[in-house]
């Protein structure tokens, strides 16, 4: 099982482009998260989805919007990049059991520059 | 909503045993989870308390006052490879998703 995988690894945007960041599981896991890691600011929660075709808000999800169309894969877009928008995005997916362990498995993450 | 705060930095030696303070704040509390990410890659799962007392695997211990709202993670026997990140969560009101504290910096020297 290759678990979670993220793509890009790295990307360099301009200020103003679109783009799509994607996150692929193969555990069947229900729940997937987005997060993006700033110094100092630990990681904080952008969006998360409970399951195939919902989505709902995190922490921090203004500029940026996502999509659960099939179980394994969940996308993250920036419609309009902002260089407030330079992070490391981590990209996590769980099992559906709330009053659990609940274990978190998380990708390599995506660095992405905003020019 | 959910807060945690922990300590920014923790220095030691090795061979040491070093203790990671977490408190928080929540609506609705289901547990307080440990992640390790070490410099450049991904947080990974350490531990998970759900009720009152130590959990123990290997060097690694975790332990929960749910009346206190307050958990640490001792780490024993400290190995260089132990610097890392540690950053402690609860879960959100809903505990559909995990909300992270801004994580604690440990540095192991010889």
């Amino acid at each position: 099982n290759a678990g979670v995988t993220q793509t890009p690894k790295f990307r360099v945007l301009k200020t103003g482009q679109s783009m799509t960041l994607l996150c692929a599981q193969d555990m069947n896991h229900e729940y997937m998260y987005w997060y993006r890691q700033d110094p100092g600011m630990g990681l904080r929660l952008i969006h998360y989805s409970v399951g195939e075709g919902t989505t709902a808000k995190g922490e921090v999800p203004d500029g940026y919007n996502v999509s659960r169309l099939k179980k394994q894969n969940f996308l993250l877009g920036l419609e309009s990049a902002a260089p407030s928008q330079t992070s490391v995005y981590f990209c996590a997916s769980s099992t559906d059991r709330i009053r659990s362990t609940d274990t978190q498995y998380f990708g390599p993450g995506t660095r992405l520059t905003v020019l | 909503g959910q807060s945690l705060e922990q300590p920014s930095e923790v220095t030691a030696v090795e061979g040491a045993i070093v203790q990671i303070n977490c408190t928080y704040q929540t609506s609705g509390f289901y547990g307080l989870s440990w992640y390790q990410q070490h410099d450049g890659g991904a947080p990974t799962f350490l531990s998970y308390n759900a009720l009152d007392g130590l959990e123990e695997t290997g060097r690694f211990s975790s332990f929960l006052s749910r009346s206190d709202s307050y958990g640490y993670l001792l780490l024993q026997e400290l190995q260089m490879k132990d610097s890392a990140s540690y950053f402690c969560a609860v879960k959100n009101q809903a505990g559909t998703a995990l909300i992270f504290g801004k994580g604690t910096t440990l540095s192991v020297s010889s």
